[in-house]
């Protein structure tokens, strides 16, 4: 199994705080990703990463920020959280120069904004 | 832009009845990558195959094959003989093989249900 963890797990919090969930990999893989899955929606991307500090947006970007300071921890920021994004947060990570491209995921991390 | 369609929201089977999953995508890049992703009832994401799009042979691994056309942009998965415990979520997934974003696009998966 590809080495990633997230933290935390579950997290409550409430809305207007904010919050940060930890994607951790110990596979050096380049690409990190931030994923929310939520009942009728399938798998959206939030931000992705190709890099140490390069980093993009996804398709349901607003309300999130990510930072990559090291390549083996990607942070996803919720400024201010809300109601909307209580969801199940997935990390995967990806590499290209094996020619593999397919993705392993991290365990998840539930969060509930009430 | 890239679009992968499971039109097959929820399936519900007998335990040994075979089964097939299907996924159709659409893409303008020559070179792409497919897959199936697996979810069980405890959350995790498991990767199941890759397919390069130069490579259209079909794949067996024990119970499971995968039928890749690309005449019909399609990438079937097909259980055979199915258990409880295939009871999961499939996801198929695209990544373009250019670009260098290798981001790929899900389709919104299908649950399998297989009852005893």
């Amino acid at each position: 199994d590809a080495g990633i963890t997230q933290s935390p797990r579950h997290k409550v919090t409430e809305t207007g705080t904010p919050v940060t969930l930890r994607c951790h990999q110990t596979e050096n893989h380049r690409y990190m990703y931030w994923y929310r899955q939520d009942p009728g929606h399938g798998l959206r991307l939030i931000h992705y990463s190709y890099g140490v500090k390069d980093t993009d947006k996804g398709e349901v970007s607003d309300g999130y920020s990510v930072s990559r300071s090291k390549t083996e921890d990607f942070l996803l920021t919720l400024e201010s959280a809300t109601s909307s994004q209580t969801s199940v947060y997935f990390c995967a990570i990806s590499e290209s120069t094996t020619g593999s491209y397919e993705q392993y995921f991290g365990p998840g991390t539930r969060l509930t904004v009430t | 832009a890239q679009k992968v369609t499971q039109a097959q929201t929820e399936i519900s089977v007998v335990e040994k009845e075979d089964v097939t999953l299907d996924c159709v995508y659409e893409t303008r890049d020559t070179t792409y990558y497919l897959f199936w992703y697996k979810q069980p009832p405890s959350g995790e994401l498991v990767f199941l195959i890759r397919r390069n799009s130069f490579d259209e042979q079909n794949e067996i691994s024990g119970r499971y094959s995968w039928n890749f056309q690309k005449s019909t942009s399609s990438f079937n998965f097909t259980i055979t003989a199915s258990q409880v415990v295939d009871s999961a979520v499939y996801f198929c997934a695209l990544t373009p093989g250019s670009g260098g974003s290798y981001i790929p696009t899900f389709g919104r998966g299908t649950s399998l249900i297989v009852h005893p």
